[in-house]
């Protein structure tokens, strides 16, 4: 079975300052990774995911995520944070079929201006 | 992006009751609709996985005669909460994933949640 680790459920930081949110997996095949991001009061959308090639991926709104393999790691990164990206961050592991996803707790991420 | 409802957003029940949500992918037709539940401060966990025309796979624990799952069409799926109680209550969140179209059929696309209190 997957599971999915994120590892601070809260994150506070300055507007400008550079972010990391840590997410490991646990599944033995090839994996599907994704990030999904919740705004407050809004549902949850799609920030970037890997599937395979290049394990640097860039999504949207400047944030991009690094696929370690032999670390089974799929950090979120942002160099510079604005106030805006205060939300919920979700990551998620889909099998190689893709047939279903299993998400982390969490992260709040909250941003003071 | 590709946009699902739900609805209702939120609903109140009596304990005993049956509560209907419904999802709907507005503007792609959906091979595949999921059910989510999520309780405070966790996070989703995925109840069913259903597809169009055939039977909803449930997950281990989920007890699919008091989570009545009908995907009647390529952009409806309902999730029946049948004889409520209050440990029923939470949030409920659908997602779909595209058949084609123009869209990321490789991604789900998620509505914006029900809550659901069961009294």
């Amino acid at each position: 079975a997957q599971s999915v680790s994120q590892h601070n459920h809260h994150v506070i930081l300055s507007e400008a300052a550079s972010l990391e949110l840590g997410c490991n997996y646990s599944y033995g095949g090839t994996v599907n990774l994704f990030w999904y991001v919740q705004y407050p009061g809004q549902h949850l959308q799609l920030l970037l995911k890997y599937f395979s090639g290049d394990p640097l991926v860039k999504g949207i709104k400047g944030f991009e995520a690094e696929f370690i393999k032999s670390k089974f790691s799929f950090n979120l990164r942002k160099p510079s944070v604005q106030w805006s990206d205060t939300a919920e961050y979700f990551c998620a592991v889909g099998d190689s079929g893709y047939s279903t996803l299993t998400f982390g707790k969490g992260t709040m991420l909250l941003v003071s201006p | 992006g590709a946009v699902v409802s739900q609805h209702p957003s939120w609903v109140i029940c009596k304990s005993g009751t049956s509560v209907k949500i419904e999802c709907r992918s507005l503007d792609f037709q959906a091979t595949t609709m999921f059910w989510y539940r999520q309780f405070p401060k966790q996070s989703l966990m995925l109840m069913a996985t259903s597809n169009e025309g055939s039977k909803a796979t449930y997950e281990q624990g989920v007890e699919k005669d008091k989570f009545l799952i009908n995907h009647a069409s390529l952009t409806l799926s309902t999730l029946t909460v049948t004889s409520a109680h209050p440990e029923d209550s939470s949030f409920y969140i659908c997602s779909a994933r595209p058949l084609e179209g123009g869209w990321d059929t490789d991604t789900q696309y998620f509505g914006p949640g029900t809550r659901l209190t069961v009294l």
